[in-house]
């Protein structure tokens, strides 16, 4: 199975960047997710990464390191919309097409002026 | 132009009732999943169709019943509800090709009282 952590709350001010952890032990891997989700709304894909090292989007990366079962998602020049909860997800083994993700219970972060 | 809708976007109903929740999407993606997430945000999922087969389903009450009446459309059928299945249920796709992202509905509220 899969286990997943992130911090719960984070807050962090305006225009000021972030870090968001997580960690995960897991038995068969194919690649990290993060999504952002804001109050009420669906969750939204944000970065994927299977292979270590960074991937920038913009204002968003997002880090992978395999041998420490390790992700973060780096958010830059935060803007008051990025308040949202940020959700850690671990892709399982592919099976008959379909890939499972287990979801980390997200970190919710707070944007302060 | 809604990639991935549910219907009803509301269901408040009384226990021991049935219920159904119904999910198109218009992205010609080949895999959909039905996900709950509980009042801590916790997202799990419960059930992955391929295809209109059945290729993951998750230790899930048998009165929880999907159904995919073709590869656009995933409906919930739910039994015998009860308090504890209230929770936002996410209906999600994901291309079957080569594709990792999924793509979330915007969620059911389901309240049972």
């Amino acid at each position: 199975g899969q286990n997943i952590d992130q911090p719960t709350e984070m807050t962090a001010t305006e225009g000021a960047i972030v870090q968001i952890n997580c960690t995960y032990q897991t038995s068969g891997f194919n690649g990290l997710f993060w999504y952002q989700q804001h109050a009420g709304e669906a969750p939204t894909f944000l970065s994927y990464n299977v292979l270590d090292g960074l991937e920038e989007k913009g204002r968003f990366s997002s880090f992978l390191s395999r041998s420490k079962g390790y992700s973060y998602l780096l958010l830059k020049e935060l803007q008051m919309k990025d308040s949202a909860s940020y959700l850690c997800a671990v892709r399982g083994p592919i099976t008959g097409g379909g890939n499972k993700l287990t979801f980390g219970t997200g970190t919710q972060l707070k944007v302060e002026l | 132009d809604t990639a991935v809708s549910q219907t009803p976007k509301y269901l408040v109903t009384q226990m021991g009732n049935d219920k159904s929740i119904k999910c198109e999407q218009n992205l010609g993606h080949d895999t959909m999943y039905w996900y709950k997430q509980d009042s801590k945000k916790f997202l799990k999922i419960m059930f992955s169709y391929n295809n209109k087969e059945l290729i993951i389903n998750e230790t899930v009450p048998n009165r929880f019943s999907p159904k995919s009446p073709d590869k656009a459309h995933l409906n919930l059928h739910i039994n015998s509800l009860e308090l504890g299945d209230s929770a936002v249920y996410f209906c999600a796709s994901k291309t079957g090709t080569g594709g990792y992202e999924q793509y979330f509905g915007p969620g059911t509220r389901l309240t049972v009282t």
